[in-house]
């Protein structure tokens, strides 16, 4: 079956700080994979996507490359704000050509200090 | 931009009832997905709907059942609920089934059942 695994939360870091959140996955095809937020009382919110090996999503600072090779889609982003606490998922999807849903991680917390 | 609208956004309901939850996607979206978020869980998809008909099912409970509607809302229609009912229900919106559309989702409706 297909599963997403991300980093155990929560994650606290001082603000300019750089951030890794790192996530692996493993899919019975040839996946897209994405990084949704989830600001407090708040839906999802597509963050970046990335459909094919090497590719970079890229968005508000954070970027993720899709590494075949390891199977990782790991979240970065160089100087992060209190704005952007919020919990992150990862997530993939295999281009079935039905409307077939996400299978998601299981979120990870950023809080970010001032 | 208008977005996904769901009503409720809030239910309380007792065990053994019934609950229906609405959801009315973007405009010109053909595609509903409802998903199942447990307290501190990840999202779990439940089923999808496009063009009216069932397209894909996730872990849905027998229980449950859903619908769209020839305006393109859907309605997941819940009965003998369980205390592990308790959750955030999402519903998602594309324009168009397959993964090369985004999934565009709603604010919620945070059911508990007491």
């Amino acid at each position: 079956g297909n599963s997403v695994t991300q980093m155990e939360g929560p994650v606290t870091l001082s603000e300019e700080a750089f951030l890794t959140i790192n996530c692996t996955y493993t899919a019975t095809g040839y996946p897209s994979l994405f990084w949704y937020v989830q600001y407090p009382g708040e839906g999802l919110q597509l963050l970046l996507k990335a459909t094919k090996a090497d590719d970079k999503g890229s968005n508000k600072g954070f970027e993720a490359t899709y590494r075949k090779e390891t199977t990782s889609f790991h979240l970065e982003k160089g100087s992060v704000q209190v704005s952007d606490s919020a919990v992150y998922f990862c997530a993939l999807r295999i281009p079935g050509g039905g409307a077939d849903g996400l299978t998601f991680g299981k979120g990870t917390h950023l809080i970010i200090q001032p | 931009a208008a977005g996904v609208i769901q009503s409720p956004r809030h239910l309380i309901k007792e065990k053994r009832e019934t609950a229906t939850l609405k959801c009315y996607p973007i405009p010109r979206h053909d595609t509903v997905y409802w998903y199942q978020q447990g307290p501190g869980q990840d999202p779990q998809f439940l089923i999808s709907f496009y063009e009216k008909m069932q397209s894909d099912k996730g872990s849905i409970p027998d229980r449950f059942s859903a619908q769209q509607f020839s305006d393109y809302h859907s309605e997941l229609n819940m009965s003998s609920l369980e205390l592990g009912d308790s959750a955030l229900y999402f519903c998602a919106s594309s324009p168009g089934q397959g993964a090369a559309y985004e999934q565009y989702f709603g604010p919620g409706t945070r059911l508990t059942v007491t």
